[in-house]
């Protein structure tokens, strides 16, 4: 059974940095892609960007550019979210999601998403 | 790159059909068959229900249906029932340059 667990909520306060875990099981993780989508209260979701864990490789969201950093641990299975210089507009709940396990470029598996909160 | 267009909402009672409609452009939804529709219940993961235009995830009932004609792909709902009330979302690949995927504005459908 394909699982992907992330790492609890967090509060932070603006100009910080975040860092969030997703851990996967139960399926390769070097096979297919982890991207990551925001979702801020109430709103739609975005997609933020991608990793590649076989090589590292990553392509991120003009928006998030500059600010975000995804990374693949293939020793542990986990893929991380780090975003920085954090403002008020980034709180919200951040997704991992594995694209292409049925097939297809669709966002098959997701993890159960951690809540940022930015707040001083 | 601006979100695909959703309705806002859309409402049937129980048993009814209905259809969420997707807008985008050739460079998305009329440019791939990379179309995808995701149920979201409050304080849930989205959950994958139709994926490459048509096609459904094992588990998913066959009430669920998607289909595209140009820039515009749509998902059907019928025999509606109380547990398909929630937000739903399509999402497309794009060929833009300043992101590879892009999801609808979300509609939030509502069994009367």
């Amino acid at each position: 059974e394909v699982q992907l667990v992330q790492s609890g909520a967090e509060v932070k306060k603006p100009g910080a940095t975040v860092k969030i875990s997703c851990k996967v099981s139960g399926y390769t993780f070097t096979d297919y892609y982890m991207h990551w989508v925001q979702q801020a209260p109430g709103k739609g979701l975005e997609w933020m960007g991608l990793v590649d864990p076989e090589d590292g490789e990553t392509i991120y969201a003009e928006k998030f550019q500059g600010r975000v950093t995804i990374t693949a641990d293939t020793s542990t299975d986990t893929a991380y979210m780090e975003l920085s210089s954090l403002r008020s507009e980034d709180t919200a709940v951040y997704y991992c999601a594995t694209v292409g396990i049925l097939g297809g470029r669709s966002f098959d598996y997701w993890g159960q998403g951690t809540l940022v909160t930015v707040s001083s | 790159q601006s979100a695909l267009t959703q309705p806002a909402s859309v409402s049937g009672s129980p048993g009814q059909s209905i259809t969420i409609s997707c807008t985008g452009t050739s460079s998305d939804v009329g440019g791939y068959n990379y179309v995808s529709w995701y149920q979201q219940h409050p304080g849930k993961a989205p959950k994958l229900m139709i994926y490459e235009v048509s096609n459904r995830p094992s588990g998913v009932s066959n009430r669920f249906s998607g289909s595209k004609s140009g820039n515009t792909a749509s998902l059907t709902i019928s025999g509606l029932q109380a547990e398909d009330e929630a937000d739903y979302y399509c999402s497309s690949y794009t060929s833009s340059s300043t992101l590879h995927y892009v999801f609808g504005t979300g509609t939030k459908v509502t069994v009367l």
